[in-house]
């Protein structure tokens, strides 16, 4: 089976542009979380959605929004983008119910100029 | 809130020396505990996890037991190998609806 994929891979964008990263989660799996990932620190939480609702959400400005659709993918959208919004942005997903791991994508490194 | 610390890196050792990253962590209930490794220019993989007190997670020779007395989590391997070179994240999950995680710790093994 085919893990959680993320597109782009690569983005860099300038002060100011609007960003749109987009996440498959696996198979199966209808809750997707999005985090964001500083060079040289730890992941930290965006958003989770399940069931294309919003079921949490971190201590970010309302910059960052976030959807899933009905097929269980997602994106994350940053407007007015700044220089400290460059970092990985991970996608996890899960299935709800039972275990609560969490498998993560691979990343879009993106980078603002 | 709840929170994680891990022992800042990075960490150097031979090859087959002894590991131990520290990890603890504040929560208000009882979460799940992670330890997740992340190998240059990749994403996270889950390394093992424990759901609650007392249980030992453990995969590729990799263990940790969640403490509650002492609300740790510490990562152990008896022989390191130069592929275990990664960065470890220690992570809580304490409501089914967001990880937090900690700084990440570098290790390094030298063969």
């Amino acid at each position: 089976d085919a893990g959680v994929t993320q597109s782009p891979t690569h983005l860099i964008k300038t002060r100011g542009q609007h960003v749109t990263l987009r996440c498959s989660p696996i198979s199966g799996h209808k809750s997707v979380s999005w985090y964001q990932q500083v060079l040289g620190q730890g992941p930290q939480f965006i958003f989770q959605y399940y069931e294309k609702e919003e079921r949490g959400r971190g201590n970010f400005p309302d910059r960052f929004s976030a959807r899933q659709f009905p097929n269980y993918s997602s994106e994350l959208n940053v407007n007015a983008l700044l220089l400290g919004d460059s970092a990985l942005y991970l996608c996890a997903s899960r299935r709800q119910g039972g275990s609560n791991e969490q498998f993560f994508g691979p990343g879009t490194r993106l980078t603002v100029l | 809130g709840d929170s994680v610390t891990q022992m800042e890196g990075p960490v150097t050792l031979s090859e087959e020396a002894f590991l131990t990253i520290n990890c603890t962590y504040t929560a208000t209930g009882y979460p799940s505990l992670f330890w997740y490794v992340q190998y240059p220019g990749e994403g996270l993989q889950l390394l093992l996890k424990a759901t609650k007190a007392d249980d030992k997670g453990s995969n590729k020779g990799f263990e940790a037991t969640y403490r509650k007395e002492t609300t740790s989590f510490h990562l152990e391997k008896g022989s390191v190998q130069v592929s275990d070179s990664a960065v470890y994240f220690c992570a809580l999950d304490p409501d089914f609806n967001k990880f937090y995680f900690g700084s990440g710790t570098k290790l390094n093994v030298k063969p």
